[in-house]
């Protein structure tokens, strides 16, 4: 199973409403991230999490609150979101964080939420 | 600072012609990954081939080749025979052996003509 799914698709939602996006992953990788992409812009990183603890926070609002429940999943849980947080979600994968050496890990990545905030 | 560089945001090409995407980078580390990834229209980022820095030759996978020049800090990815499922985005990105990083580019718009 080399597939990186993603819940929901589409999601809509207000300002005030509290939603959790989520990544789940049966490679037995062991680093998983979340991207932020806007239209016609590369993906931005947000959070990785290696071995299942989070090893970088590139300066997210604490209104995304990344959580790994275990190896094999990722949530993004959101809350209080503005307009301009309005994207595409990605999730990806990888073996071996970390590694430093001549062979660096691909990342597969899911098929994304998009994300509305009204 | 930028790391990867893709100085084409669109490229047309005839169906059944070949298509380079350019893509340089910026590193004083001796030891790097370089990746090309296909964004469709549907989102998801699709892996497309990888290159070693320490690799003596260049990528090759199907369709898709990587003109690796290492002096020139160059990786451009060549897609022969394209077909019109080639419309897409494709990024350049680099991984380095510090932390779990992706840096990538902005990406070329390649748009096949029939």
């Amino acid at each position: 199973d080399t597939e990186v799914t993603q819940t929901p698709k589409h999601l809509v939602m207000g300002m005030t409403n509290k939603k959790s996006l989520k990544c789940e992953q049966h490679m037995g990788h062991r680093a998983m991230y979340w991207y932020k992409q806007k239209a016609k812009k590369p993906p931005e990183l947000m959070f990785v999490y290696s071995y299942e603890k989070l090893s970088i926070n590139e300066s997210v609002p604490s209104r995304f609150s990344p959580e790994c429940p275990n190896s094999s999943l990722l949530n993004l849980h959101l809350h209080a979101l503005q307009p301009e947080d309005s994207a595409l979600y990605l999730c990806a994968s990888s073996q071996d964080p970390g590694t430093s050496g001549e062979y660096y890990n691909e990342q597969f990545f899911g098929p994304g939420t998009r994300l509305t905030v009204l | 600072a930028q790391k990867i560089t893709q100085t084409q945001p669109g490229m047309f090409v005839q169906e059944k012609e070949a298509v380079t995407l350019d893509c340089t980078y910026d590193t004083s580390d001796p030891s790097y990954g370089l990746f090309w990834y296909k964004q469709p229209s549907s989102g998801e980022m699709i892996f497309l081939i990888y290159q070693g820095s320490y690799d003596q030759q260049n990528a090759t996978e199907g369709r898709y080749s990587l003109n690796f020049q290492k002096a020139r800090k160059s990786a451009n990815l060549v897609i022969s025979a394209s077909q019109l499922g080639d419309s897409a985005m494709y990024f350049c990105a680099m991984a380095l052996p510090t932390g779990n990083q992706f840096y990538f580019g902005t990406g070329t718009s390649l748009t096949v003509i029939p």
